[in-house]
């Protein structure tokens, strides 16, 4: 199937870390993508991994890949109030063509 | 480097008409694919294209159509608009992995809101 999954909703504390957790379709050939978007604007590409890799970190960001359990979660370290929005997983796969397929989303609250 | 621009932001339209969504790609990349989001549904792949071929057509009616120009330029095209395709019309950009084939690095545009009335 093409099911990409995601938790719906995490809330954290200014300054501590957020983890988004996803699931994933298996393929010996994957790209997997984090997106964030604001409130009325579009996908803001954030990092992205092949399923080659375990771990890609930028600035505050580091994905994590465990491809034995199809996981993939991206932690924030020190998250800040302009974190909040919202999250996508993507996947893309060469048996899909040459398309995306995401998840529904986690809405990332961070409090003050 | 500009990113991808897409035009217009917003379009109100009538049932029963039609609508054209353009999106300009990121220098150099040359394909070009197109998403629908809404609340309902999340993000749906629309078509993707490649050298003027649409490459890939994702589960939407024929009312839907696109196509690519020599420059990488996109259009896309909705006749006879239902209340139902109220949504977000995203585009991305992206090069190709030699490797894959795969579309590597999306990049998308601010979208087009489109609301019919």
């Amino acid at each position: 199937g093409e099911d990409v999954e995601q938790s719906l909703f995490l809330s954290v504390r200014e300054g501590d870390s957020s983890v988004i957790n996803c699931t994933y379709t298996d393929s010996s050939s994957t790209y997997l993508y984090w997106y964030k978007q604001e409130p009325g604007a579009g996908l803001q590409l954030l990092t992205y991994i092949f399923s080659n890799m375990d771990m890609k970190q930028d600035q505050r960001l580091t994905v994590l890949l465990n491809k034995k359990d199809k996981h993939l979660s991206l932690r924030i370290a020190d998250t800040q109030t302009g974190d909040s929005a919202i999250y996508f997983c993507a996947e893309s796969r060469l048996e899909y063509g040459n398309k995306l397929v995401f998840g529904a989303g986690t809405i990332l609250r961070v409090k003050s | 480097k500009a990113g991808v621009t897409q035009t217009p932001r917003y379009l109100i339209k009538t049932r029963g008409q039609q609508v054209t969504l353009s999106c300009s790609p990121i220098s150099g990349h040359r394909s070009v694919s197109w998403y629908q989001q809404t609340p309902g549904q999340g993000l749906q792949f629309l078509f993707e294209y490649f050298s003027e071929t649409q490459r890939n057509k994702g589960n939407f009616p024929g009312r839907f159509s696109g196509r690519q120009f020599s420059n990488s330029r996109s259009e896309m095209n909705v006749s006879t608009l239902e209340l139902g395709d109220s949504a977000l019309y995203l585009c991305a950009s992206s090069l190709l992995s030699v490797q894959t084939g795969l579309g590597v690095g999306y990049t998308f545009g601010s979208g087009t809101r489109l609301t019919v009335v």
